[in-house]
Formats: C-alpha cells, structure tokens, sequence
C-alpha cells in the first residue's frame, strides 16, 4: 500500500543554518504531496503541497519538490529562524471521490529545534 | 472564510468515564470530516471520517465512536474510557474531491488517569 518515509529526528540547527528534511514516497497513481506543520500545543496547518510531477511547492520561506522519478519531496529551507521550531509531517493524498474520502497518509513526522 | 473550532481544548477524565469531543466547522458546507489521534511522540491515526450527514466509517477498531449529527458538526464519544485513550485529538475537514486538503482544528488534549 502507500507509504511515506521521513527522517524522524530530532534536528537541531543553529539559527540561520539550512534546511533539509528528508521524505519519500510509496504510491500508485498519482497522488498530491503535502507538508504540513504543527507548532507545539496546536493542531497543524498546511505549509506547501504540490500536485504533480515536477511542480513546487513553496510558502514562509520553505521548498519542496516532486520528484517522481526518485519518489521524493524533500522540504529545504534556506535560514531556520527560531520561529521554526516545530513538528513537519509529510504526507501523501490519494485521488478519490467526493463520495469516499481524502485518504491522507502522514509520516511520522521530524521534530525540528533551531536555536539562537 | 473557514474556520474549525474542537471543545474542550484540554480534559482529564478517569479511566471508565464516558468522553463527548465536539468539533465544528464555519463557513463551508457539506465538508469531508475526520478524527484523527496523536499519541505522544507520534504521527497521526485516522479514527474516523465522514462525507456526509450519519455517514461514518472507521479506520481502527476501538472503544470509540463517531456521529455526525449536522452537516458541520462531528462528535467523537466513548462510553468508557482507557488509559490507552489518552492522546492528542484531532477533527479536520476537506472539501471533498481528488486529492484536496485537509485543514485541522486546534486539538483537543485528552489525558486519562
């Protein structure tokens, strides 16, 4: 069935540091790609997705792109700020429709710490 | 615009208790609906959804319930409580078609003791 791999962490990184969080994905079809982040205490919130092949997803600073050809959408981002500190989930969506359900499978999610 | 609201925000309720958790959605209609949990230190499990009006369907067998009683009201009960319950709950909701996002509520903080 369909997957989605990420590094678990935790990351920490200077503030100002790059970026990379590692995901990676099992599926047939074609399915839409996600991360999404939950700040401590809350619930999450969409960060970028993307839709197919090739096209990027970016938002508050962050990138990622699918790569069908290596089943990836890694998320980059150029200079963490403490701001980001947080919890990123990647996830997949399966194309259904309206009369089943958006099956979202999530990763288990990379707790990330950026310090001063 | 959309807003998802989940009461309470946080509960601690003893084992054997019953557990009502509500979760409502503004300002779209007829949305895709789901409890999700999320145990300490880990992803999420999808416990229910639903797209549309007494209309569930669930993901894990479980103490736990779902109902949809209103178009934008979702409501995740159990009659007794486990320890294992405890947890980080959950409600999104989605627009429905191929491959939409699902945007989440605040949460709710559930710890049985």
């Amino acid at each position: 069935g369909n997957s989605v791999t990420q590094m678990e962490g935790p990351v920490t990184l200077s503030e100002e540091a790059f970026l990379t969080i590692n995901c990676t994905y099992t599926a047939t079809g074609y399915p839409s790609l996600f991360w999404y982040v939950q700040y401590p205490g809350e619930g999450l919130q969409l960060l970028l997705k993307a839709t197919k092949a090739d096209d990027k997803g970016s938002n508050k600073g962050f990138e990622a792109t699918y790569r069908k050809e290596t089943t990836s959408f890694h998320l980059e981002k150029g200079s963490v700020q403490v701001s980001d500190s947080a919890v990123y989930f990647c996830a997949l969506s399966e194309s259904r429709m309206k009369t089943s359900y958006d099956k979202v499978i999530f990763g288990p999610g990379t707790s990330l710490s950026v310090i001063p | 615009s959309q807003t998802i609201h989940q009461w309470p925000a946080t509960l601690v309720q003893p084992v054997g208790s019953p557990l009502s958790l509500e979760c409502t959605v503004e300002g779209t209609s007829n949305p895709n609906l789901y409890w999700y949990r999320q145990a300490a230190g880990r992803g999420l499990q999808l416990l229910f959804y639903s797209v549309g009006i007494g209309q569930i369907s669930s993901e894990v067998p479980q103490n736990l319930s779902a109902s949809r009683p209103q178009d934008r009201q979702f409501i995740l009960s159990s009659k007794k409580l486990l320890l294992s319950d405890s947890g980080f709950y959950l409600c999104a909701w989605s627009s429905g078609g191929a491959a939409d996002t699902q945007y989440f509520g605040p949460g709710t903080r559930l710890t049985v003791l």
